[in-house]
């Protein structure tokens, strides 16, 4: 069956220090991924996309960045974190044949303080 | 650029009412609307979707409807129970060429039922 894993589930970072999340996906091939950013109180946010290795798409201008240097692996990552950037970052997947299909992540609550 | 608006933010009603949660979507080129729900501190979950060749569907308690021309789709919850008390997302297809996926998410709707 597939699943997706997403970690780690909560971080407290400082101001300018850097920043990694991953997200891995089991039982699928090539499957769409993205990085979706919820600001407390507010809707999902599309940050990133991607429709296979080394493709990356970038919805909104920030310091955010995002890889996926294998199949089922995206990661988030920023060189210096802004008190902005917290916030409760997801992942999800879905597939060509289903491609608005998302299953998403657990999530993860980034404080930057 | 593509927008949805969802309408209220948040709704508070007696268990066994109905609740109502409208969403506007602004890409005529957008095809396929899903609901979601998110627990607090969990993940969203599709709780029912429509395509745009549909008008209505439902599932139990849930039924969403859809009007293309007005470009704008709503969720009905009957008979809510407590469980019911989450955050609502609604979205849209972004009408892109190519196969992307991409979906567009409304601002949520906090739906408290009251026991």
């Amino acid at each position: 069956s597939q699943t997706i894993h997403q970690w780690p589930a909560t971080l407290v970072q400082p101001v300018g220090s850097p920043l990694s999340l991953e997200c891995t996906v089991e039982g699928t091939s090539n499957p769409n991924l993205y990085w979706y950013r919820q600001a407390a109180g507010r809707g999902l946010q599309l940050l990133f996309y991607s429709v296979g290795i080394g493709q990356i798409s970038s919805e909104v201008p920030q310091n955010l960045s995002a890889s996926r240097p294998q199949d089922r692996q995206f990661i988030l990552s920023s060189k210096k974190l802004l008190l902005s950037d917290s916030g409760f970052y997801l992942c999800a997947w879905s597939t060509d044949r289903r491609p608005y299909g998302y299953t998403f992540g657990s999530g993860t609550r980034l404080t930057v303080v | 650029g593509e927008n949805v608006e969802q309408h209220p933010s948040t709704l508070s009603v007696q268990e066994g009412d109905s609740a109502v949660i409208k969403c506007t979507y602004s890409d005529s080129a957008s095809n396929y609307f899903p609901w979601y729900k998110q627990e607090l501190g969990k993940r969203p979950q599709l709780i029912i979707d429509i395509r745009s060749n549909v008008g209505e569907k439902k599932d139990q308690r849930i039924a969403v409807t859809l009007n293309k021309t007005a470009k704008h789709f709503s969720l009905h919850i009957t008979e809510t129970q407590p469980e019911d008390s989450a955050v609502y997302f609604c979205a849209a297809s972004i009408g892109y060429p190519g196969n992307t996926g991409k979906l567009i998410f409304g601002q949520g709707t906090t739906l408290q039922v009251k026991p």
